[in-house]
């Protein structure tokens, strides 16, 4: 089973503040996604990647960066975190042709 | 516009009943649907999946129920558990490889002892 970490898994960030969230994965997956889970919303996508050096915007990807520096790693950044950005958010991963996506355990993001 | 819709949004049974949750979707390519579940403070799993080439999908007590025609699908759960309870999200997405899923809401389940 793919393993999906996530760093870190809590965080209190000011509004207005920089704030990055890593996800590591060691199974060689090609494909990386950051969802964002919200009560009442399920999981929304926000960006995603489908190799290295490439990220595409998914359905929620205002005031969020992607960033895809090899295979095993995928951030996501909050260049000024606002509260509405309140949230857990999950990092998967999923090898092309399979279609299973692998969620790690999650960040809980609080922005005051 | 909403993808993927879920109903109900919260679902309360009997140990030992049959649950069942529904889901519907509006884009008629889509051909994978796969159901997450996701316990408290854990994060979500593949649970079953199904593929249009079916109608039913069974894996011991779960079952997916498909109507292409409709754009509908359902997850019963025979003879539920109270270890069953927990958050049920229906998925779908094209069978390309690239697993970029569109998730419904969820549907919280409590199966009471």
């Amino acid at each position: 089973e793919a393993a999906v970490t996530q760093s870190p898994r809590n965080k209190v960030a000011v509004t207005g503040g920089k704030v990055t969230l890593s996800c590591n994965q060691t199974n060689n997956h090609n494909n990386m996604y950051w969802y964002r889970q919200d009560t009442g919303h399920g999981l929304r996508l926000i960006h995603y990647s489908y190799g290295a050096g490439s990220t595409e915007k998914g359905d929620i990807p205002d005031g969020y960066k992607a960033s895809r520096p090899s295979q095993e790693n995928f951030s996501l950044i909050l260049e000024l975190a606002t509260p509405s950005q309140t949230s857990v958010y999950f990092c998967a991963s999923g090898d092309r042709g399979e279609n299973t996506l692998y969620f790690g355990a999650g960040t809980r993001l609080s922005v005051l | 516009q909403q993808q993927v819709r879920q109903s109900p949004q919260s679902l309360t049974v009997w140990e030992g009943e049959t649950a069942i949750l529904n889901c519907s979707y509006e884009d008629s390519t889509f051909d994978y649907f796969p159901w997450y579940w996701q316990f408290p403070r854990e994060s979500p799993a593949l649970l079953i999946a199904i593929r249009p080439v079916s109608n039913k999908k069974e894996d011991g007590r779960f079952t997916i129920f498909f109507n292409k025609r409709e754009k509908k699908l359902s997850l019963h759960i025979t003879d539920s558990q109270p270890g069953d309870s927990a958050t049920y999200f229906c998925a779908a997405s094209w069978d390309s490889g690239y697993n970029k899923l569109t998730f419904g809401k969820g549907t919280v389940l409590l199966v009471s002892p």
